[in-house]
């Protein structure tokens, strides 16, 4: 498993871009590099994953450098709403089945 | 859309009961997990199958079982809760192969008193 460094909290204004960076310089040749965001009662919900380049859907962006030793989800114009706990997991999704959730970056989105 | 639903939000019981945690996900996933989630140490995987009947240890089983009789039920089992099993359980279910995200139920919060 890598292991992930990402930073405890950030904090933000609506209307901003919020950027979060992962580090897992131990990523391994099949690992996959996923997202996941997190509201206070609620399971974690899968945001956006990827292997390399950049990955965009309707949520976020997701730039991974070519050395892969780390990553960036990218969340634009936040909102009140997009205040959670985000959380980068990397790992071979078919056959690691024990994926590590560290503490996760706590967003705080102000207006 | 999948949905993955657990039983109870929140639940209350004693010292020493036989707690049940059951999670039913609809979308015909081969994998499912069994979570707990405390403050300040993230998420930690309990138990997972990866097919009906069939288990797998995680990071911490000691004092849960669980049961896996029909693919799309999950079952999470405190034999005798103790004061240290209150938390917030998840249940979480994939496709197997690559690459396939796992998609969680809202959680039970169990509180043993």
């Amino acid at each position: 498993l890598a292991k992930t460094t990402q930073p405890i909290s950030m904090d933000s204004y609506e209307g901003q871009e919020v950027n979060i960076t992962c580090s897992h310089n131990n990523i391994a040749t099949n690992d996959y590099i996923t997202w996941y965001q997190q509201f206070p009662s609620q399971g974690p919900r899968f945001i956006i994953q990827g292997y390399k380049t950049k990955v965009t859907n309707e949520v976020a962006s997701l730039f991974i450098p070519a050395d892969r030793k780390s990553s960036t989800l990218s969340l634009p114009r936040v909102s009140l709403s997009d205040t959670a706990v985000y959380y980068c997991l990397v790992g071979d999704l078919s056959n690691d089945y024990k994926l590590s959730f560290g503490a996760g970056t706590t967003v705080t989105v102000r207006a | 859309d999948v949905k993955v639903t657990q039983s109870s939000r929140y639940l209350v019981k004693r010292t020493g009961e036989k707690v049940f945690l059951e999670c039913v996900q609809d979308m015909d996933h081969e994998n499912m997990f069994w979570y707990r989630q405390d403050p300040g140490l993230g998420l930690r995987l309990i138990y997972f199958s990866y097919d009906v009947k069939m288990k797998e240890k995680g990071d911490i089983p000691e004092g849960y079982s669980v049961s896996r009789e029909k693919k799309e039920r999950f079952s999470l089992i405190l034999e005798s809760a103790s004061t240290n099993q209150t938390s917030m359980y998840l249940c979480a279910s994939n496709r197997q192969g690559a690459p396939q995200p796992q998609h969680f139920g809202d959680g039970t919060r169990l509180s043993i008193l």
